[in-house]
């Protein structure tokens, strides 16, 4: 079964850029499936930061895209988070999960976040 | 503010029934997917598409959709359900994912 396991700095000054890696095991990063990132700032709600595709299409979230970039090596089965002008805003979990979807038998498309890495934090602070 | 809505808190009384609802206009077109989580670990999925539910998911979890609005149902809520659970589906455009707000589910 496909696991994910995040990696990188707990503290990036602010200004600088907070860089994080997920590295996927048990399963190939070029299979039909978007990898994402979210991010949890503590005691609030999920954010959608952006998603990947291991031909190196992607997606941002509209209010973090100027500031965003994933990218995916697929020789080391990983993908990589760049976020760069953190502030303290920025300090939060960051998590990284698979998107699949799949079309039900009705026609309609059905999608999820499955399986999801066990989150880092990263603390933006001088 | 989230283009997903949903109740910031809901309380049940244990063996109970409670739903959790998700409202946004995206619905009309997506289905939603449940997350549970507990503190200090990372969400889980426990409802996709129009009413699955992942392996190892009990089956008091549920799940329905009505116009813009998705609906999460436990069954005979127990103690070990106290979580926050979070929707997910997409904006208004359909291009980008998005969240509920969440909701802190207590049994009591």
């Amino acid at each position: 079964q496909v696991q994910l396991q995040e990696s990188g700095p707990g503290l990036v000054k602010p200004s600088g850029t907070l860089s994080l890696t997920c590295v996927v095991s048990g399963g190939s990063i070029s299979s039909s499936n978007w990898w994402s990132w979210v991010r949890q700032p503590p005691g609030k709600g999920l954010e959608w930061i952006g998603e990947i595709y291991h031909s190196g299409s992607t997606n941002y979230n509209p209010s973090l895209k100027s500031r965003v970039t994933i990218s995916v090596d697929k020789s080391k089965n990983q993908l990589s988070l760049n976020l760069s002008s953190v502030t303290a805003a920025d300090t939060a979990v960051y998590y990284c999960a698979r998107w699949y979807w799949q079309i039900a038998a009705t026609g309609t498309m059905e999608d999820w976040f499955d399986p999801w890495g066990q989150g880092t934090l990263v603390t933006v602070s001088s | 503010s989230s283009e997903l809505t949903q109740d910031p808190a809901v309380s049940v009384a244990l063996g109970q029934t409670v739903r959790i609802t998700c409202q946004g206009d995206s619905l009309r077109s997506y289905y939603a997917s449940w997350y549970q989580q507990k503190p200090g670990q990372a969400p889980v999925l426990v409802i996709y598409g129009k009413n699955n539910r992942p392996s190892g998911i009990p089956d008091r979890f549920s799940g329905s959709s009505s116009g813009n609005t998705a609906s999460l149902t436990i069954t005979g809520a127990q103690a070990e359900d106290e979580a926050d659970y979070y929707c997910n589906s997409r904006d208004s455009s359909g291009n980008h994912k998005v969240f509920g707000g969440g909701t802190k589910l207590t049994v009591l």
